[in-house]
């Protein structure tokens, strides 16, 4: 689990604050992932990152801005957050094929509250 | 577009007993399919993957899973559950028609009772 690691672990934030998310992987894959988990609901798929270029944003609403400056490291920066969006934020790491065979590893989370 | 259903909210089995969580999937093309696990306050482990050849694949912790095609099944097996397989389970799917995107079900908590 050390492979990917994601800071801070737990975020409370008000609906006017601007926050950050981190996320850094040790593994040297070419590829990162920001998913979110609700309870009793599928993953869902944020953004992705190959090569460090964004190639997928599943209509994300722009409160969520995501960042990857290399191959390492992905930022999901937080602003005027609403409620429902209380949720475990994860990241994920992949070494990206062309064959789509590629296993994600993901880190341990963080849980963020908006009040 | 790709989906996976996990038709289980959750699965209670005694401690010894064989443990199986279902998982079927709908694909265009040819599957590759995932299963991860979660603890609490953690996150998703990696099981096991069946990307082609033996439909029987074998991962961590002694699991396997099955891959049947004509059923689109992908069920997970522990011979012998233990307390400490208690946690949530997601089966996953990527579309090998080349779409990258992995596809999770909603998980089912397994419990494992002494």
């Amino acid at each position: 689990e050390t492979g990917v690691t994601q800071t801070p672990r737990h975020l409370v934030m008000g609906m006017t604050n601007k926050k950050s998310l981190k996320c850094e992987q040790h593994l040297g894959h070419n590829a990162m992932y920001w998913y979110k988990q609700s309870a009793k609901k599928p993953l869902e798929l944020m953004f992705v990152y190959s090569l460090e270029e964004r190639v997928e944003n599943n209509s994300v609403p722009s409160r969520f801005s995501p960042e990857c400056p290399n191959s390492s490291h992905l930022f999901l920066h937080l602003h005027t957050l609403q409620p429902e969006d209380s949720a475990l934020y994860l990241c994920a790491s992949s070494q990206a094929t062309s064959g789509y065979t590629d296993t994600q590893y993901f880190g341990p989370g963080t849980r963020l509250t908006v009040l | 577009a790709q989906s996976v259903a996990q038709p289980e909210d959750q699965v209670n089995v005694a401690e010894g007993n064989p443990l199986t969580v279902k998982c079927t999937y709908s694909v265009s093309g040819n599957p590759y399919l995932f299963w991860y696990v979660q603890y609490p306050n953690r996150g998703l482990q990696f099981l096991l993957k069946y990307i082609t050849g033996d439909n029987l694949v074998k991962g961590s912790y002694g699991f396997e899973a099955e891959f049947n095609k004509s059923q689109t099944s992908f069920h997970l097996k522990k011979p012998s559950a233990l307390v400490s397989d208690s946690a949530l389970y997601f089966c996953a799917v990527r579309d090998g028609d080349g779409n990258n995107r992995l596809a999770f079900g909603k998980g089912n908590q397994v419990v494992v009772i002494p």
